[in-house]
């Protein structure tokens, strides 16, 4: 069973900081993606990467996967109130699953 | 512009009863998906589609089942609710299944078997 783990379970930091959060996996997957899900709606989209060591950045956040295609993280610098939400990773498998972790439920406390 | 969209949003069930959840894309998918969603467990995959008139078992089939008549809309039914099955349900589509694709979810129902 592919499994992705996520950490931390649950942040809370003041606007201003800055911030890390990371899916691992023992199993490597074809791509990873991102998703920003807040209250009451779906998970929205925030990134997908494929390549071994890519990094990609969306205006304050930067997602790079790892060399072996077995983790990844996110960085938000200077997070904002708007950055509020779940933030769940999802590993593609070989067998054309999408298998997502927990999650990480970030606040950020104007 | 619709995307995804489910009905019912929030529906509550004795535990044996029946009923459906409906899904519908505007958007020529070939893929949708059903999800489940509870606390620390992320989203679990219950069933797929690659196209009209096919389904795929997920993670977590059991106690679930799904048509897809149409290529717009991919149905999940609850023959005997459980108690267990409470939960927060996402219907998703895709272009293909070929990574990177976009998965769109639809807003979620909420299910309470009691």
């Amino acid at each position: 069973t592919q499994l992705l783990e996520q950490s931390p379970q649950f942040l809370s930091i003041q606007e201003g900081e800055n911030l890390t959060v990371y899916c691992n996996s023992s199993s490597v997957f074809s791509s990873l993606q991102w998703y920003r899900q807040e209250p009451g709606e779906g998970p929205v989209l925030l990134v997908t990467v494929v390549t071994g060591g890519e990094v990609k950045k969306l205006k304050r956040l930067t997602f790079q996967f790892g060399d072996a295609r077995k983790d990844s993280s996110l960085h938000i610098t200077a997070a904002q109130p708007g950055d509020t939400g779940l933030y769940l990773c999802a590993g593609k498998t070989s067998y054309d699953k999408v298998i997502f972790g927990p999650g990480t439920s970030l606040s950020v406390i104007p | 512009n619709a995307g995804v969209t489910q009905t019912p949003k929030f529906r509550v069930l004795k535990t044996g009863q029946s009923m459906t959840l409906l899904c519908a894309q505007d958007m020529n998918h070939e893929y949708m998906y059903w999800y489940r969603q509870d606390p620390g467990m992320g989203l679990r995959l219950i069933h797929y589609s690659v196209g009209e008139g096919t389904t795929a078992k997920g993670e977590v089939p059991d106690g679930y089942n799904v048509s897809r008549l149409k290529k717009q809309n991919f149905l999940l039914g609850l023959e005997s609710a459980a108690p267990s099955q409470t939960s927060v349900y996402f219907c998703a589509s895709s272009l293909t299944g070929n990574s990177g694709n976009t998965i769109y979810f639809g807003e979620g129902s909420w299910l309470t078997v009691v």
